[in-house]
């Protein structure tokens, strides 16, 4: 167990929709980042939010688009889904923005049909 | 752009086997990670390597840094049925982790 924790696990989109997935970072942790995990791939890096604010983006769309809240849970947005975005999608959360270790939660599987 | 290549991409090995699994890339890294990721669950943290060179033990895993930290390896002894899983090489460059392709192993009773 991480202490990360991401909701939903499970979720099917239809093509042009939006979607917005949950991560709640391990406590005392102030830095969330966002992976994207293709099948058969590695984690692909979206971007990283520090203390609410963006702190690194990795080449994604601007339709992926995030948040970090006062109590370091964070949101990310991807609207306009086309069927590409369907992967894995991976919160890592870290103490803080200095190369510490990052732990993942168990993800949020999307499925754009 | 995949910075960190992984080799091989598969194995499939009997329980008891030995193998070693490749991490490479032209770039360099201040600290270069293993993770072993299992179906349905995100990569857990296997080790983290800092300094050019170094070896680090855990249990029947060992794990080596390349001199110019580019490079790593991951060795396992004596294969068990619960090492199968996707191991994971990331590289820490700036406010990212680059990953490998990752090497999906299947150990046979």
């Amino acid at each position: 167990e991480t202490g990360v924790t991401q909701s939903p696990t499970h979720l099917i989109k239809t093509r042009g929709q939006q979607v917005t997935l949950r991560c709640s970072s391990q406590s005392g942790h102030n830095t969330v980042s966002w992976y994207q995990q293709a099948l058969g791939q590695g984690p692909q890096f979206i971007f990283q939010y520090y203390r609410e604010e963006e702190n690194g983006r990795g080449n994604f769309p601007p339709r992926f688009s995030g948040l970090q809240f006062p109590n370091y849970s964070s949101e990310l947005n991807v609207n306009a889904l086309e069927l590409d975005d369907s992967a894995l999608y991976l919160c890592a959360s870290s103490l803080d923005i200095f190369g510490n270790t990052i732990y993942f939660g168990e993800g949020s599987w999307l499925t754009v049909v | 752009t995949q910075l960190l290549e992984q080799s091989p991409q598969f194995l499939s090995i009997q329980e008891g086997e030995n193998l070693t699994v490749y991490c490479n890339s032209s770039s360099v890294f201040s600290s270069l990670q293993w993770y072993r990721q299992e179906p349905g669950e995100g990569p857990v943290l296997l080790v983290t390597v800092v300094t050019g060179g170094e070896v680090k033990k855990l249990k029947r895993l060992t794990f080596q840094f390349g001199d110019a930290r580019k490079d790593s390896s991951l060795h396992i002894t004596a294969a068990q049925p619960g090492d199968t899983g996707l191991y994971l090489c990331a590289g820490e460059g700036g406010n990212q982790f680059y990953f490998g392709t990752g090497t999906s192993l299947t150990v046979i009773p």
